[in-house]
């Protein structure tokens, strides 16, 4: 069974940082693009970074690009998003989710999320 | 990376069939076939529905279909059930090698 399960969301003040981490089971993780998705409360999903199965190639969405760094291990089956200078309106449950292929096409299987909640 | 536009809300009843339209560019879905949908209930994370424009993943109801003309991709669910009620996003690869989401759609079935 496919699992991707995120963790590292907190509470933090703008213009700190934070790391989120993504853990994936049951399927060979250097076939496929991984990305991360967010959804501010009460909001629609707004897709924040993928990374192909390689590292080769590397997207953000202009929200977050210079800020946020995506990076990925594949000996550990791990996903990573680094968030820097973070702002208010980063406030989201940040997912974690698996490609259908090996670069940007779909979002296959989801994890549950974690919360990143930015106030002073 | 201006979002895909949808309807804010559609509705119908039980047995009918609804479509859910997603309007983009020539810059995404008008120049590419990696159109997909989500189903997401509230509290839940997001389910893939459809792929590619109209590829259903193992597991989903043959009620669902998708297609795309021009910059317009749509959603199809026939034999609407309670069960359907729920938001909807397309999503679409992009000129820039991005992927973008549509502002979300709510189904009521009534």
């Amino acid at each position: 069974e496919v699992q991707v399960v995120e963790s590292g969301g907190g509470f933090v003040q703008p213009g700190r940082s934070l790391r989120l981490s993504c853990v994936a089971s049951g399927f060979t993780f250097d076939d496929y693009a991984m990305h991360w998705v967010r959804q501010a409360p009460g909001k629609g999903l707004e897709w924040v970074s993928g990374i192909s199965w390689n590292s080769g190639k590397i997207g953000y969405a202009d929200s977050v690009k210079g800020r946020f760094t995506i990076s990925r291990d594949n000996a550990k089956n791990s996903l990573y998003l680094q968030m820097d200078s973070l702002r208010l309106d980063d406030t989201a449950l940040y997912y974690c989710a698996k490609d259908g292929s090996n670069w940007n096409e779909y979002f296959h299987h989801w994890g549950q999320g974690t919360l990143v909640t930015v106030s002073s | 990376q201006s979002a895909l536009t949808q309807p804010a809300s559609v509705s119908g009843s039980p047995g009918q069939s609804i479509t859910i339209s997603c309007t983009g560019t020539s810059s995404d879905v008008g120049r590419y076939n990696y159109v997909s949908w989500y189903q997401q209930h509230p509290g839940e994370a997001p389910k893939l529905m459809i792929y590619d424009v109209s590829n259903r993943p193992s597991g989903v109801s043959a009620r669902f279909s998708g297609s795309k003309s021009g910059n317009t991709a749509s959603l199809t669910i026939s034999g609407l059930q309670a069960k359907d009620e729920a938001d909807y996003y397309c999503s679409s690869y992009t000129f820039s090698s991005t992927l973008v989401f549509g502002g979300g759609t709510k189904l009521t079935v009534l």
